[in-house]
C-alpha cells in the first residue's frame, strides 16, 4: 500500500539555525500538506500546497517558513530560523483531490529546537 | 467556542465492550468528516470518512448530524488494540479554502483485559 514517507524522523537543532524536512508524497496525489503538533497538543495545519504553489496557509505559517516541491517527488518544509517553540511534531500529508478528499499522513519529523 | 470540540476521555472499558464518542463543530459551512485514528507519538491514521446517511466498516460506525453539527464513532465488541486517541476532524471552509483540516483534541480509549 502506498505511504507517506519523512526523513529525518529527528531533528536536533539549536535555537536560530535553518531545518528543512523532507517528505515523499503518495504518488499519484496532487495536493500536499504540512501540520504540526506540539507534544500533548492538538494537530494544526500550517500550509497546503498545490500545483507548486501554495493554496492556504494558516497563521502559524508566517515568513520563517516556506514550502518547496523541489522535484517531481519530494516536497520540502524549512523553517530558516527556528525557535524554540518551533519543537513539536511536524506530519507531511497528501491527497488525491482538493476538495473534501481523504488526507494521508506521514510518520511525522520530531523536530527539538535547544 | 471550539472549532471542532470531543471529550478528552479517557474511556476505560473492558475487552468486548461497545463504546461510543461525540463530537461537535462549530461552523456550519463544513463539507467533509472523518475520524482518525493516533497512536502515542505517531501520525494521524485515517480510520474512516464520515457521511450524512451514516456508514460502517466491520465493527466501527460513524454518524453525522448536520443540523445539529454533531458526528459520532461507535465501537462495537472493543480489542486490545482499539486502545488509542480517536480524533475527530472537519474539512471546511474555516478561513478560506476547504482543503485544511481541523482537529479536535482527540478522545482516549483504553481498552484492558
Amino acid at each position: 500500500e502506498p505511504e507517506v514517507t519523512q526523513t529525518p524522523s529527528h531533528q536536533v537543532t539549536q535555537m536560530g539555525q535553518e531545518v528543512i524536512l523532507r517528505c515523499v508524497p503518495i504518488s499519484n496525489h496532487l495536493y500536499f500538506y504540512w501540520y504540526r503538533q506540539i507534544l500533548g497538543q492538538k494537530v494544526e495545519f500550517l500550509v497546503s500546497f498545490y500545483n507548486n504553489e501554495i493554496s492556504e496557509k494558516s497563521e502559524i505559517f508566517d515568513d520563517q517558513f516556506s514550502v518547496e516541491r523541489p522535484d517531481g517527488s519530494n516536497f520540502t518544509l524549512k523553517i530558516r530560523s527556528t525557535k524554540l517553540e518551533d519543537s513539536a511534531m511536524y506530519f507531511c500529508a497528501s491527497s488525491e483531490e482538493y476538495q473534501g478528499s481523504e488526507q494521508y499522513f506521514g510518520p511525522g519529523t520530531r523536530l527539538t529546537v535547544t | 467556542r471550539k472549532e471542532v470540540e470531543q471529550d478528552p476521555g479517557p474511556f476505560n472499558v473492558p475487552e468486548g465492550a461497545t463504546v461510543a464518542f461525540n463530537c461537535t463543530y462549530s461552523n456550519s459551512a463544513s463539507q467533509s468528516f472523518f475520524w482518525y485514528r493516533q497512536d502515542c507519538r505517531k501520525e494521524p491514521k485515517l480510520l474512516m470518512s464520515v457521511y450524512s446517511s451514516g456508514n460502517e466498516d466491520g465493527r466501527f460506525t460513524a454518524q453525522l448530524n448536520r443540523a445539529s453539527q454533531y458526528i459520532s464513532l461507535l465501537i462495537r465488541d472493543s480489542k486490545l488494540s482499539d486502545s488509542a486517541t480517536y480524533l475527530c476532524v472537519v474539512n471546511g471552509k474555516f478561513s478560506g479554502g476547504y482543503n485544511k483540516l481541523i482537529f479536535g483534541a482527540g478522545t482516549r480509549l483504553a481498552v484492558h483485559p
